[in-house]
């Protein structure tokens, strides 16, 4: 059964502060993970893509994968209150791309 | 112009009705896929679509479920005999394909069996 596992959460850091979101994954097979931000009764909305080995930065955001360990993280600076929001990781789990989605972690930015 | 979009934003439907939820990409997705997600849970995948025909899918996606594109554009989720814990967001998703191409989901619709 290929996982893709989250800390739920919910975690709080106050404005301006580093947010530090974490992911495993079970399937060595894996090679592409997506960050998705979801507001409450919304969609997932694509934030960072990341593929290879390393830290890939756009923005406020940098995401980190590590497939050694099957870990990925993105760590969002200067957190703002309007990134308060559920975050999720996602791998690509079959043949034809589908996504395996994780629980999601809670963030809650404190002004 | 959103890459997805899906009709209706919500449905209410008695249980055992069918119900048909569309989607619409935009015209150089290749790569179609319906997720969902039951009230405080994770987002599910429940099947992919290319080249006419279903290409993937999970468990859930039993023998109620049945997806087609009958005009080359719209993309529906047809569920035939409707349960109760068939109540979630059902979300539309596309992708241009390849690996490290991303997914664009729609707003999703909310289904609600009563």
């Amino acid at each position: 059964q290929k996982e893709v596992e989250q800390n739920s959460g919910p975690l709080s850091v106050p404005e301006g502060a580093i947010a530090s979101l974490n992911c495993t994954y079970s399937d060595r097979g894996s090679q592409s993970f997506f960050w998705y931000r979801q507001y409450s009764g919304k969609s997932p909305e694509l934030i960072m893509s990341i593929y290879s080995n390393g830290d890939k930065e756009d923005g406020r955001f940098t995401a980190q994968l590590n497939k050694a360990s099957q870990y990925v993280s993105l760590l969002i600076r200067d957190s703002q209150p309007s990134d308060s929001a559920t975050y999720l990781c996602a791998g690509r789990g079959g043949s034809q791309g589908n996504l395996i989605f994780g629980k999601g972690t809670k963030l809650s930015v404190k002004p | 112009e959103p890459e997805v979009t899906q009709t209706p934003s919500h449905q209410v439907t008695q249980m055992g009705q069918e119900v048909i939820l569309r989607c619409v990409p935009i015209s150089n997705h290749l790569y179609f896929y319906w997720y969902r997600q039951i009230l405080g849970q994770k987002v599910e995948f429940l099947v992919s679509f290319y080249n006419n025909e279903i290409s993937e899918k999970s468990e859930i996606f039993d023998d109620q479920f049945s997806v087609e594109r009958p005009d080359g554009s719209n993309f529906t989720l047809k569920i035939r005999s409707t349960k109760l814990e068939d109540s979630a967001m059902y979300f539309c998703a596309a992708t241009t394909g390849g690996e490290v191409q991303p997914q664009h989901f729609g707003d999703g619709t909310r289904l609600s069996i009563l």
